[in-house]
């Protein structure tokens, strides 16, 4: 049972294009969804994260995007850098003690 | 320098044995967790561990086994039971309430 889907699963972009990772979840009582950022063979790493009292958080080129009427939240990458050449995850937990729900995962490719 | 650890980097086993992974962290958490990550697949929950001496099973705890007589200490054994060990073990930590997970480097283990 995947409660949180995550598109598309892999993605090219041209350096200092945006990149767009979208995700969806189905469990209302989700309030807190992180993007990891993951290098090939490394551990993941918060990148962002935002929860549901606001619409949009930015912290430099990335920014979350969150729609709370149809579940879904987005990854925008700004001025895409071939550094940000990575697997992204978004994920999403609920009160009920830090358990992460993670998506799929996208594969970005971020060309020179 | 606090931190994650998780070794070894690499392990190989052969079918029918049972091997443990290990996981430690400096940084005072009391949480913590083991994921399994399978290429193109998100990470899925195994066990995790909000206080010493306690721990639950996540999605797919079976075929695995887990530890906490430590604070700082997690240790993961794949038993033999386990149908398919091959994959990416990650181990994560966080202060209890808090929903930010901090991740090791991970254990790459293939048996053959």
């Amino acid at each position: 049972q995947q409660q949180v889907k995550q598109s598309p699963q892999s993605l090219i972009v041209q350096k200092g294009g945006i990149s767009i990772i979208n995700c969806a979840y189905e469990n209302t009582a989700f309030d807190y969804f992180p993007w990891y950022q993951q290098f090939p063979g490394k551990g993941p790493a918060l990148l962002i994260a935002i929860r549901p009292d606001v619409s949009e958080k930015k912290e430099g080129r990335f920014t979350i995007s969150f729609n709370k009427s149809a579940k879904q939240f987005s990854l925008h990458i700004m001025d895409s850098q071939p550094g940000d050449s990575a697997t992204y995850f978004c994920a999403a937990s609920s009160d009920a003690g830090n358990m992460l729900t993670f998506g799929g995962g996208t594969r970005l490719m971020v060309k020179p | 320098d606090g931190g994650i650890t998780q070794s070894p980097k690499y392990l190989f086993r052969k079918e029918g044995q049972n091997v443990t992974l290990s996981c430690e962290q400096n940084l005072n958490h009391d949480a913590m967790y083991w994921y399994r990550q399978d290429p193109g697949q998100g990470l899925r929950l195994i066990y995790y561990s909000q206080i010493v001496n306690d721990f639950q099973k996540g999605d797919i705890a079976e075929g695995y086994s887990v530890s906490r007589e430590k604070k700082e200490s997690f240790p993961l054994t794949v038993t033999s039971a386990q149908k398919n060990p091959t994959a990416f073990y990650l181990c994560a930590s966080s202060i209890l309430g808090n929903d930010e997970q901090y991740f090791g480097p991970g254990t790459r283990l293939t048996v053959t």
